[in-house]
């Protein structure tokens, strides 16, 4: 498919365990966004990468969360010793990443993490 | 801190009831506002982007439009089509390429 792949659409897990969230962004975007929404909020950005470039990883909530994207494309969200407060609906996101349209944002449809 | 306000957070139109939804801004340095469209269960998918007081954009029965506070995205003769949670985000110049979202406004626009 041409669009952003999410995997897997649903997890849940026990409190204390933890999980990996993985994102296929759309071929040849160079940049990729995390971000989180709780249940009837707002999208609170986590991290972004940018090419080569160091990414920016002022969103990420505490040392629990981490990131990476191996080789420009595929990246992993991880989320150590998973806590209740971490219970969201995680989205991905890539764009072009150059120009007037860094701010047109391919999403995909999130990892739903339930955290019991 | 960048902060983006949206209001209100849910509005109920009668089909054919055009309305107006807000999105007021306070940024360092506005480089682009971005309105994106929310259905339950999907992802939000990129409507339109204003760069500079004044201007304007439609696309079917939605128009924003842009001043130096805030921007208001008008929904003329809404469809129950129509019914999803609009987002505001804007991307400031110190923020690098990040957008920094409002809560939304849940539209349902009933028969």
């Amino acid at each position: 498919g041409a669009g952003v792949s999410q995997s897997p659409s649903n997890k849940v897990t026990e409190k204390g365990k933890d999980v990996e969230l993985r994102c296929d962004p759309i071929s040849g975007h160079t940049a990729l966004y995390w971000y989180r929404q709780s249940l009837g909020q707002g999208l609170e950005f986590l991290i972004y990468f940018q090419g080569n470039s160091a990414p920016d990883k002022s969103g990420l909530p505490s040392d629990r969360f981490s990131a990476e994207r191996t080789g420009g494309s595929v990246s992993t969200l991880t989320i150590q010793r998973t806590q209740q407060e971490d219970s969201a609906v995680y989205l991905c996101a890539s764009s072009r990443g150059g120009g007037l349209n860094t701010g047109e944002l391919f999403f995909g449809e999130g990892s739903r993490l339930t955290v019991l | 801190e960048d902060q983006v306000t949206q209001s209100p957070e849910a509005l109920r139109l009668q089909e054919g009831e055009s309305s107006s939804l807000n999105c007021s801004y306070t940024v360092s340095g506005l480089r682009g506002l971005f309105w994106y469209r929310q259905d339950p269960g999907k992802g939000p998918e990129f409507l339109f982007t204003l760069y500079s007081a004044g201007e304007e954009k439609e696309k079917e029965r939605l128009k924003a439009t842009l001043t130096k506070k805030e921007s208001f995205l008008h929904i003329t003769a809404p469809k129950p089509e129509d019914s999803a949670t609009y987002l505001c985000a804007v991307q400031a110049g110190a923020a690098g390429n990040k957008l920094t979202f409002g809560g939304g406004t849940r539209v349902l626009v009933k028969p």
